[in-house]
């Protein structure tokens, strides 16, 4: 059973902060997966990485950034969060070779 | 890049009817379609997927088709039941010699099933 999680299921910061959002995966998946998601906009893919320290830009990569120190953990980082980047934010995990995604319950990030 | 659209972003049926979802691509090298269900609260799910080398995949209640010349695919739900009632995302992606390509996901549609 593929498990998924993320460090918060709801977090509010102010204008300025710099927030970090982890995503843990216990499947030893190659690919990890960050999404925001809107209403009306669906899922739009931020980044992604196929392997450790490996990442590359989805298509909003504009105001976050991404660490994938270690296998099972990839990390999802505003450096300086803006009222815009109030959302819902979903973390994936793909094995490798394979397709389908398998989803984290999400962070409802609040910017004030 | 590709981009997927997907129609009607709301539907209502009553409670045994069929549903209908619809989603265009515009990248004629895309060869994955899967489709996502997302319960209220809860995490997007793979409900069926279907390739582009098969015209039909069905499970169940649900069925997807896929036309490759007009590039869209379709979500089909018979005997609707209030446990369909939820957001339904289609993706498409190209995925050659087993590398995992990103998927690209439409806007959703907000399925209804009225009792």
């Amino acid at each position: 059973d593929v498990k998924v999680t993320q460090s918060s299921r709801y977090l509010v910061k102010r204008t300025g902060e710099k927030v970090f959002l982890e995503c843990v995966q216990d499947m030893d998946h190659e690919n990890m997966f960050w999404y925001r998601q809107d209403p009306g906009l669906g899922l739009r893919l931020i980044y992604f990485s196929y392997d450790v320290k490996m990442k590359e830009k989805g298509d909003i990569p504009e105001g976050y950034s991404v660490s994938r120190e270690k296998k099972e953990r990839f990390s999802l980082i505003l450096e300086s969060a803006s009222t815009n980047q109030t959302s819902m934010y979903l973390c994936a995990t793909v094995p490798g070779g394979k397709e389908t995604q398998y989803f984290g319950p999400g962070t409802r990030l609040l910017v004030l | 890049g590709e981009n997927v659209e997907q129609h009607p972003s709301t539907l209502s049926v009553q409670e045994g009817d069929s549903a209908v979802i619809k989603c265009t691509y515009s990248d004629s090298a895309s060869n994955y379609f899967p489709w996502y269900k997302q319960e209220l609260g809860k995490r997007p799910q793979l409900i069926i997927d279907i390739r582009s080398n098969v015209g039909e995949k069905k499970d169940q209640r649900i069925a997807v088709t896929l036309n490759k010349t007009a590039k869209h695919f379709s979500l089909h739900i018979t005997e609707t039941q209030p446990e369909d009632s939820a957001v339904y995302f289609c993706a498409a992606s190209n995925n050659y010699g087993g590398a995992t390509n990103k998927l690209i996901f439409g806007t959703g549609t907000l399925l209804a099933v009225q009792p």
